[in-house]
């Protein structure tokens, strides 16, 4: 079946704009996850949804960021004023049930340049 | 603080020779372990996972880990290493309880393949 999908695979924008990125979960998946991706760095976690409880936004690094999710299908992740730093790759995954145990399925992700 | 250390940035191999890649993790509780592979505009895949019983976990691809709780170590390993094995390797720790549901992501061990 069809893997999780992110929208667009890249965007350059300029500093101070506003960027919207698009994940599309696995079908009958509950839990969704963004991460950033730094070059050269491991991945970060920033939010996380899990069914209808309220979104894990503990690793969200400024209240630049945002991210929404309707029910169970898309979420997307919202970078307001953006700054250089923000540069990055950011994957989304989603996985069946949430848990620890779950194995979670990775989106080619969208690189992000902020000129 | 639950972290992934992954001591070697960059490792080069020749085609048919054995790979270790070393992965430590600190978590206070039963660790769930993972290895992902990331290939260049790829996103991230699964290898393989460690819950618990054997301490030893197949994975595709002819991956295999091997679970040592006395070394807090996660360390994978392959027998003879193919050209197209070159990528970035993640080792990542499942972090339990609450809303949580994330990983936390080594900062990955890149790894060359020569002819």
């Amino acid at each position: 079946g069809a893997g999780v999908s992110q929208s667009p695979s890249n965007k350059v924008t300029e500093k101070g704009k506003d960027v919207e990125l698009r994940c599309d979960p696995i079908s009958g998946h509950t839990a969704l996850y963004w991460y950033r991706q730094r070059l050269g760095q491991g991945l970060e976690f920033l939010i996380y949804f899990q069914g209808n409880s309220a979104p894990d936004k503990s690793g969200l690094p400024s209240d630049r960021f945002s991210a929404e999710r309707t029910g169970e299908s898309v979420s997307t992740l919202t970078i307001q004023r953006t700054q250089q730093e923000d540069s990055a790759v950011y994957l989304c995954a989603s996985s069946l049930t949430g848990g620890r145990a779950d194995t979670q399925y990775f989106g080619p992700g969208t690189r992000l340049t902020v000129l | 603080a639950q972290s992934v250390t992954q001591p070697d940035i960059h490792i080069t191999v020749s085609e048919g020779a054995s790979l270790e890649l070393r992965c430590n993790y600190s978590y206070g509780a039963t660790p769930y372990l993972f290895w992902y592979v990331q290939s260049p505009g790829q996103g991230l895949q699964l290898l393989l996972k460690y819950f618990s019983g054997d301490t030893l976990v197949q994975g595709i691809k002819g991956f295999e880990a091997e679970f040592k709780r006395s070394q807090s170590s996660f360390n994978l390993r392959k027998p003879s290493v193919h050209w197209s094995d070159a990528a970035e390797y993640f080792c990542a720790v499942g972090i339990y309880g609450g809303s949580q549901g994330n990983l936390i992501f080594g900062k990955g061990t890149k790894l060359s393949v020569k002819p």
